[in-house]
C-alpha cells in the first residue's frame, strides 16, 4: 500500500521561528511536491522536486525553501515563520512516466502565533 | 482568466439524488484531467481520471469537453458517504516539465 507520511499533524510555532516540515514516501517516486491549502484558494504549489538535490519553485515560493537529499524525503523549511504562513501544508509524490496520480500525505496544520 | 474555475457550492442534496459539477480550464494545452475527493480534515485522493470519450465508475461518470474546455462529474444515487469536497485537477505539459493545477473544490453535502 502506497504511503506518504508527514512528520507532524499539528504544529504551533511563534513568529520568527525556523520551521521544518518533513515528508517521506515509500513508493520510489521521482517527483515530490509541497502545497499549502487555504479556504477558497485551493492547493497552491510552493516547491517541487524532480529528483534528488533538484528543486523548482512553484507558484508561491516566497518565505520557503526546500531540501531533497534523499529520493524518499522532501523537506519544507520556513526560514522565519510569519502569521500569514498559518495554513494546511500537504506533501505529495508521483511517478515521472505515469500514472500521474498524486499521492498525498495526511497534511500538517501549522499555526504561527 | 483563472487557470481553473470551479463552483465552490455547497451543494446540498438528499440521498438518492443526482448531482453534477463542472469545472472549466483556460489552458487549451491541458492534457490530463482528474477528479479528486477530499474528506473533511483529510488529504485529497484520486477519485477518477477523465478520458476524452468519457468514463464511468459505478455511480460516478466523468466527461471532458475540449471544445468548451470543461470537465464534469456526475454522481447518481447519492449516498451520505459521498459528502466531501471534489477537486478538479489538470495536468499541463510544457517544454521541460509539467504543471498540475488544482481547483479550489466543490463541497457536497448529502442529507438523509
Amino acid at each position: 500500500d502506497v504511503k506518504v507520511t508527514q512528520s507532524s499533524r499539528y504544529l504551533v510555532k511563534r513568529t520568527g521561528e525556523k520551521v521544518f516540515l518533513e515528508c517521506v514516501q515509500d513508493m520510489d517516486h521521482e517527483n515530490m511536491f509541497w502545497y499549502r491549502q487555504d479556504p477558497g484558494l485551493g492547493l497552491r504549489l510552493i516547491y517541487f522536486s524532480y529528483d534528488v538535490k533538484m528543486k523548482e519553485k512553484g507558484d508561491i515560493p516566497e518565505g520557503y525553501s526546500v531540501s531533497r537529499e534523499k529520493k524518499e524525503r522532501f523537506s519544507l523549511i520556513l526560514e522565519s515563520a510569519s502569521t500569514n504562513q498559518t495554513s494546511m501544508y500537504l506533501c505529495a509524490s508521483t511517478l515521472t512516466g505515469g500514472p500521474y496520480e498524486q499521492y498525498f500525505g495526511p497534511g500538517t496544520r501549522l499555526t504561527v502565533t | 482568466r483563472k487557470e481553473v474555475e470551479q463552483d465552490p457550492g455547497p451543494f446540498n442534496v438528499p440521498e438518492g439524488a443526482t448531482v453534477a459539477f463542472n469545472c472549466t480550464y483556460s489552458n487549451s494545452a491541458s492534457q490530463s484531467f482528474f477528479w479528486y475527493r477530499q474528506d473533511c480534515r483529510k488529504e485529497p485522493k484520486l477519485l477518477m481520471s477523465v478520458y476524452s470519450s468519457g468514463n464511468e465508475d459505478g455511480r460516478f461518470t466523468a466527461q471532458l469537453n475540449r471544445a468548451s474546455q470543461y470537465i464534469s462529474l456526475l454522481i447518481r444515487d447519492s449516498k451520505l458517504s459521498d459528502s466531501a469536497t471534489y477537486l478538479c485537477v489538470f495536468r499541463n505539459s510544457y517544454t521541460g516539465g509539467f504543471k498540475t493545477i488544482f481547483g479550489a473544490g466543490t463541497r457536497l453535502f448529502v442529507k438523509a
